[in-house]
């Protein structure tokens, strides 16, 4: 069964600090991996999209890695803001022949506080 | 360049009900997929179409269906409306059924009383 799980499942930190926030995932044959952020009340956004032969990609402050042998991603963000807060969905894309089947992690809620 | 647009942005039914909820994709957009989003359950793959044709579906019961139209707007309907159908629907739309980016509408809000 193709699964995503993502950890912590809340995390707290003060404004200007790092954090990294992780997921693992059960899912094949794998297509790609994204990151989304996701506003209370709005639609996700994407944030990175990474295929298998990527192992790293940035946007802005936020940088994601990829180990495709572990089945393991990192989302990273650096010197975080008020407006960072928000939860973090990662999800990752099985192709299917006929499309993308796309299996979600349950999300890490990031609150930055001052 | 307009986003993706979902309507209605609210909206409340009982039980036993039907409800259609409409997703209009960024224009040049073939690929439209829609997902439910509940607390509990996180984001859940409903079912994508490209092109009128639907490629993917995910674990539903037959009461949710759907169908995309020749210039790719797409609707959802949910029969025999439950309780535990009411969570956040989203659209998400992209270039192609490939690996493309995903832009995400704002949702609909469906409350099942």
């Amino acid at each position: 069964k193709n699964q995503v799980e993502q950890s912590p499942q809340s995390l707290i930190i003060l404004e200007g600090k790092n954090c990294t926030l992780q997921c693992n995932y059960t899912v094949s044959p794998f297509s790609n991996l994204r990151w989304y952020k996701q506003d209370t009340g709005r639609g996700p956004v994407s944030l990175t999209i990474m295929t298998f032969s990527e192992n790293t990609k940035s946007n802005g402050r936020y940088t994601a890695t990829l180990d495709a042998d572990t089945k393991q991603s990192s989302l990273h963000i650096t010197a975080s803001q008020l407006s960072d807060s928000a939860s973090y969905i990662c999800v990752v894309s099985a192709w299917t022949g006929g499309g993308n089947k796309l299996t979600f992690g349950t999300g890490t809620q990031l609150k930055v506080e001052l | 360049k307009a986003g993706v647009t979902q309507t209605p942005r609210y909206l409340i039914k009982t039980r036993g009900q039907q409800v259609t909820l409409s997703c209009s994709p960024i224009s040049g957009h073939r690929s439209v997929s829609w997902y439910q989003q509940t607390p509990g359950q996180g984001l859940q793959f409903l079912f994508e179409y490209f092109s009128e044709t639907q490629r993917n579906k995910g674990n539903f019961p037959g009461r949710f269906s759907g169908r995309q139209f020749s210039n790719s707007r797409s609707e959802m309907n949910v029969s025999t409306l439950e309780l535990g159908d009411s969570a956040l629907y989203l659209c998400a739309s992209s270039f192609s059924a490939g690996t493309g980016e995903a832009f995400f509408g704002q949702g609909t809000r469906l409350t099942v009383v």
